[in-house]
């Protein structure tokens, strides 16, 4: 079965600084996708960016940007010009694909973000 | 573009009750995937629905079912009410099986 590791339960930033938010994942399979979602107090899951396992280049959006080691089964997440509005629940995710049947997602147990003005 | 929906917002329960809860689907996703997210946790995978048939089941017992409408709406089950059930159920919607899911606001159910 595939696991997701976030190994930070809690991570702070100074506005405007760089943050980057660890996740390791294990699975046999070649074909995947990965992502990273946030969840504010609001509770609403969002979608901040997806990484597919075929693609080398690392994803991109604005101000978020991924490394992805895929002999390393590590996928970080790197939040650039931290803004207030930032401060959340990441939580790094796996899904296995394509498939027939199951298409789940398998979350990690979520990094708390902070950003201090 | 409406996005996903869930109702109701919150909910609370006697165990040994039954509850449902509904979710509507983003315009033109055919997909309908439910987690359950106990206070602190990653959200657990529950079932996925795909026009209208159940195509895969996480590690919850059947009192755990569901229904995909025509519409591609969708309603979670759940009989027998458990304190361990109280938790935060959310809806997630895709346009096909393999796409990225979209997430509702989310039904806060507390069972006393």
């Amino acid at each position: 079965a595939q696991t997701v590791t976030q190994s930070q339960p809690e991570m702070s930033v100074q506005e405007a600084e760089t943050v980057t938010l660890s996740c390791t994942y294990d699975t046999s399979e070649n074909n995947y996708y990965l992502f990273w979602y946030k969840q504010p107090p609001s509770r609403q899951m969002i979608l901040v960016i997806r990484q597919e396992a075929y693609k080398q280049q690392n994803a991109t959006e604005n101000r978020f940007s991924v490394n992805f080691q895929k002999a390393a089964k590590s996928f970080s997440l790197k939040i650039s010009d931290s803004q207030l509005g930032d401060t959340a629940m990441y939580f790094c995710a796996f899904m296995e694909g394509p498939m027939e049947y199951g298409n789940k997602l398998v979350f990690g147990a979520g990094t708390i973000l902070r950003v201090k003005s | 573009e409406t996005g996903v929906t869930q109702s109701p917002t919150h909910l609370i329960k006697t165990r040994g009750q039954q509850v449902t809860l509904r979710c509507s689907s983003q315009s033109g996703h055919n997909t309908v995937s439910w987690y359950q997210q106990a206070l602190g946790q990653g959200p657990q995978f529950i079932f996925q629905y795909y026009r209208e048939e159940e195509n895969g089941r996480g590690n919850f017992p059947p009192r755990f079912s569901g229904l995909q409408f025509p519409n591609y709406s969708s309603e979670l089950n759940v009989n027998a009410l458990e304190l361990d059930d109280s938790a935060l159920y959310l809806c997630a919607s895709s346009l096909h099986r393999t796409d990225e899911q979209y997430f509702g606001p989310g039904t806060r159910l507390t069972v006393t």
